[in-house]
């Protein structure tokens, strides 16, 4: 199976600040590589698709960029309602996810 | 408005068995391929099985294969899982969810709506 490692695991950050996460396949996905936002006992919510698809409804502050092995999620300007811990996923074969990175206020 | 709702989970003792339900509203359910995704406490989530719109593919992830079964009922609106050989490492969240393919291919797909989960506990 393809293993998916995010970093890092975690990290603060402050409202406003812009953040990035990452995401690396263990071998090359293209660009069949989704992210998800789950906030404490919820369920996750989709936020891209296809490496850099924004979901609908989802705000623009919100991006995805990458292709192969190397991915990235960024939030250019952290809000509050933005702090959950992000899994990545790719669908380029047997389904499997990161292990999530939590994003934490500072 | 798409909604799915879980149900069946609770406490059962290692070697015992489950059976999961979701019941979906909102959209053709018949229509949509459907997942089990399950979390267990503090950790990341892991893809249980996916079942195609009439039942007739189904996948899983090889660590439950012979142990978990995914089927659904389209009159009912409804996909189940039917967890057998229960074991302490089971416990978790069972979501289900949406698949929804994006593209032509198998693999261009994501999870588009989720159920609110249903916890499992195998425990002596």
């Amino acid at each position: 199976d393809i293993q998916m490692t995010q970093s890092p695991s975690s990290l603060s950050g402050s409202v406003g600040d812009r953040v990035t996460i990452t995401c690396r396949a263990s071998q090359s996905i293209s660009s069949y590589l989704n992210w998800y936002q789950q906030k404490p006992g919820k369920a996750p919510k989709l936020l891209i698709y296809a490496a850099s698809s924004l979901q609908s409804g989802v705000p623009s502050r919100f991006s995805g960029s990458g292709s192969g092995t190397d991915f990235t999620l960024t939030i250019s300007s952290l809000q509050p309602e933005d702090f959950a811990t992000y899994f990545c996923q790719q669908s380029y074969s047997t389904l499997t996810f990161g292990g999530g990175t939590k994003v934490e206020i500072k | 408005e798409v909604q799915l709702v879980e149900s069946g989970g609770g406490l059962v003792h290692p070697g015992g068995s489950l059976r999961l339900s979701c019941a979906a509203s909102g959209f053709t359910f018949s229509s949509y391929w459907m997942t089990w995704v399950r979390q267990a406490q503090g950790k990341g989530l892991e893809w249980v099985a996916n079942i195609k719109q009439d039942g007739s593919e189904k996948y899983y992830v090889d660590s439950m294969k012979g142990r978990f079964t995914i089927s659904r009922d389209n009159a009912k609106n409804s996909l189940y899982l039917q967890m057998n050989s229960l074991r302490a490492e089971d416990t978790a969240i069972y979501y289900c969810a949406r698949v929804f393919y994006y593209d032509t291919t198998s693999s261009g797909l994501y999870f588009d709506y989720w159920g609110q989960g249903a916890l499992v506990t195998v425990s002596s």
